[in-house]
């Protein structure tokens, strides 16, 4: 049983607000991802990380930020909610060997209105 | 590039059918290759992977074979029951990819009583 959590589950906001969406793992996993999901159910990867002071852009270009001050926690934020935002935000961790399995949280949605 | 490509869904079934999701991968050098399952609500969770030509990963009946020769892991299952309805992801990894796992679209399986 993967131990990788993620809050909220759900938040309705509105267009303008700052949050920040939390990602924490117990696994002492050294790469941490987010993804974001789209109603046609395809992934894409916006932020991972390989370790603590190391953040990298994905391959989908978002306006959201990360950070990574300790290993176990990866949080996403969003300065200036859109409407655009709206969708669900999934974080996953593995560890830093080789072409390893990604463990994935229960994701946050998200609606911005 | 590396890529996935996966039968597209929706793809509904009955209980006790036969279940095979086609998935296709064009990827450099030798990749490791997974099959990820996401029920309503929640994230994904590895459902099996094999990490080598001829392989076959295995996981709570269903099966899928590492071919080489084809670029191809096909998901099987000899007998769908409903608690497999969910969407199923084929996925990739490899060293060429910076170890970043390659998501197909995903198929949706919807299995009636």
């Amino acid at each position: 049983e993967a131990d990788i959590y993620q809050t909220p589950r759900y938040l309705v906001i509105g267009t303008g607000k700052k949050i920040t969406l939390e990602c924490s793992q117990t696994m002492g996993h050294d790469k941490m991802y987010w993804y974001q999901q789209d109603p046609g159910m395809e992934l894409h990867l916006i932020h991972y990380s390989y370790g603590v002071n190391s953040t990298e852009k994905g391959d989908l270009s978002s306006e959201s930020t990360v950070s990574r001050i300790r290993t176990e926690h990866f949080p996403l934020t969003l300065e200036s909610a859109r409407p655009s935002h709206t969708s669900q935000y999934l974080c996953a961790s593995s560890e830093r060997t080789g072409m390893e399995t990604q463990y994935f949280g229960p994701g946050t949605r998200l609606l911005v209105l | 590039g590396n890529s996935v490509t996966q039968m597209e869904g929706p793809v509904t079934l009955s209980e006790e059918a036969f279940l095979t999701i086609n998935c296709t991968y064009t990827a450099t050098g030798y990749p490791s290759l997974f099959w990820y399952v996401q029920y309503p609500g929640e994230g994904l969770q590895l459902l099996l992977k094999a990490t080598k030509a001829d392989d076959k990963g295995s996981n709570k009946g269903f099966e899928a074979t590492y071919r080489k020769e084809t670029t191809s892991f096909h998901l099987e299952k000899g007998s769908v029951q409903v608690s497999d309805s969910a969407v199923y992801f084929c996925a990739l990894s490899s060293y060429s990819s910076a170890s970043k796992i390659i998501f197909g679209s995903g198929t949706r399986l919807s299995i009636r009583p």
